[in-house]
């Protein structure tokens, strides 16, 4: 593990149901990101945190609901998705706001959604 | 809006020979230029940026170049081998909030 957990690796929910993502980081980094992932597109930038505090929201649908409740745990809720929202979630997280400081974005390994 | 083009979506190369994957951005205030490597089924990783300041940069067989007139970078991989293939990202800072506009990837297969 390089210190971005991310939990459920796997998940399929129905349209209607609440599920949420989790993601942790060991690394001290101040800034953490929810990215979504799709084949063969740009990875979408969704929710950026610094300090705990949303500084980021890229017109992310409502059924998207990011939560930070402290610089080391990020989640991203999730209700009446759709079946394009499938894909692959990825968190990150750097030392500071911004890809250029520290070394870059740390990326977890992801959460494979598949909305049905 | 800001957007950045990669090109090719897939390469394929002889094991030893070299790989080139060439990106250009549209938003002139850029200044930071990262490449992620995404092996598969793995999370992506850094291998190498470059900024704005710099035309060129080296990192043993991986190097990146900007052309900052012309607004495009490209990643050179030399003597590929076998665990060079994955899915490269590019990606451009944006503006003045230093978050990242990315390519859509390219997917680097190294033939035996």
């Amino acid at each position: 593990e390089t210190g971005v957990t991310q939990t459920p690796r796997h998940l399929v929910m129905g349209m209607t149901n609440k599920k949420s993502l989790k993601c942790e980081q060991h690394l001290g980094h101040n800034a953490m990101y929810w990215y979504k992932q799709s084949a063969k597109k740009p990875l979408e930038l969704m929710f950026v945190y610094n300090f705990k505090e949303q500084t980021e929201n890229n017109s992310v649908p409502s059924r998207f609901s990011p939560e930070c409740p402290n610089s080391s745990h990020l989640f991203l809720h999730l209700h009446t998705l759709q079946p394009e929202d499938s894909a692959l979630y990825l968190c990150a997280s750097s030392q500071d706001e911004g890809p250029d400081r520290g070394g870059g974005y740390t990326f977890g390994s992801g959460t494979r959604l598949t909305v049905v | 809006g800001e957007n950045v083009e990669q090109h090719p979506s897939t390469l394929s190369v002889q094991e030893g020979d070299s790989a080139v994957i060439k990106c250009t951005y549209s938003d002139s205030a850029s200044n930071y230029f990262p490449w992620y490597k995404q092996e598969l089924g793995k999370r992506p990783q850094l291998i190498i940026d470059i900024r704005s300041n710099v035309g060129e940069k080296k990192d043993q067989r991986i190097a990146v170049t900007l052309n900052k007139t012309a607004k495009h970078f490209s990643l050179h991989i030399t003597e590929t081998q076998p665990e060079d293939s994955a899915v490269y990202f590019c990606a451009a800072s944006i503006g003045s909030n230093y978050q990242l506009i990315w390519g859509a990837g390219t997917k680097l297969i190294i033939k035996p």
